[in-house]
């Protein structure tokens, strides 16, 4: 299956400022990446669908200028939540499927973000 | 959209017995249905699926059963292990849509007693 990386792992940030979170899928062209939000002891929250190449498609209740998703190259898709705040503090995994003709998700390590 | 529910959310047993993990969904064009081990921490560990052409499919100790009708599917565990405990999640995806936007359910967070 694809190997999809993220960084950082973790990251503490002060309230106010911005963090960005990478994620990389290694060796498979990903023209759709998922990000989602998971808060401790909640199951994954899908927050957008992000395509190579144009906008990301935000659900319902995601602020698109909260969670600034970049899908820059069909290896790399970024997200940052900017002037962040500590109702942010999440789990933030990023997936990729093998091509929409399969099903099968995988997912990056996960990113702990802890706002202060 | 998709909805998945799934019961219990919580689960204890004793280790050697089995485990059932039921999930129902909305969306009658979901046609794919993963399963997921989650342990603290960590990303989810896919560990059965199930397309909807099939009615069960078993792979060692775990099976998955899909009643499409129903829109019901459920997680068997047989002869469960204290590697076991962990918290699983169901989901439901559609292809072709969406580019397989996965949908999960709440989770149930699996304990087996020694």
């Amino acid at each position: 299956g694809a190997v999809v990386s993220q960084h950082p792992s973790r990251v503490i940030c002060k309230s106010g400022t911005s963090v960005k979170i990478e994620c990389r899928s290694l060796d498979f062209q990903a023209t759709t990446m998922f990000w989602y939000r998971q808060f401790p002891k909640k199951s994954l929250m899908l927050m957008a669908t992000s395509n190579e190449g144009s906008k990301a498609t935000y659900e319902q209740g995601v602020e698109k200028d909260k969670f600034l998703i970049n899908h820059a190259s069909l290896t790399l898709s970024t997200l940052t939540v900017t002037s962040a705040h500590p109702e942010d503090s999440s789990f933030y995994i990023c997936s990729t499927g093998a091509g929409i003709a399969y099903n099968e998700q995988f997912f990056g390590p996960g990113t702990r973000l802890t706002v202060l | 959209g998709e909805n998945v529910e799934q019961h219990p959310s919580t689960l204890s047993v004793q280790e050697g017995d089995s485990a059932v993990i039921k999930c129902t969904y909305s969306d009658s064009a979901s046609n794919y249905f993963p399963w997921y081990k989650q342990e603290l921490g960590k990303r989810p560990q896919l560990i059965i699926d199930i397309r909807s052409n099939v009615g069960e499919k078993k792979d060692q100790r775990i099976a998955v059963t899909l009643n499409k009708t129903a829109k019901h599917f459920s997680l068997h565990i047989t002869e469960t292990q204290p590697e076991d405990s962990a918290v699983y999640f169901c989901a439901a995806t559609a292809p072709y849509s969406s580019a397989s936007k996965i949908i999960f359910g709440s989770g149930t967070r699996l304990s087996i007693r020694p």
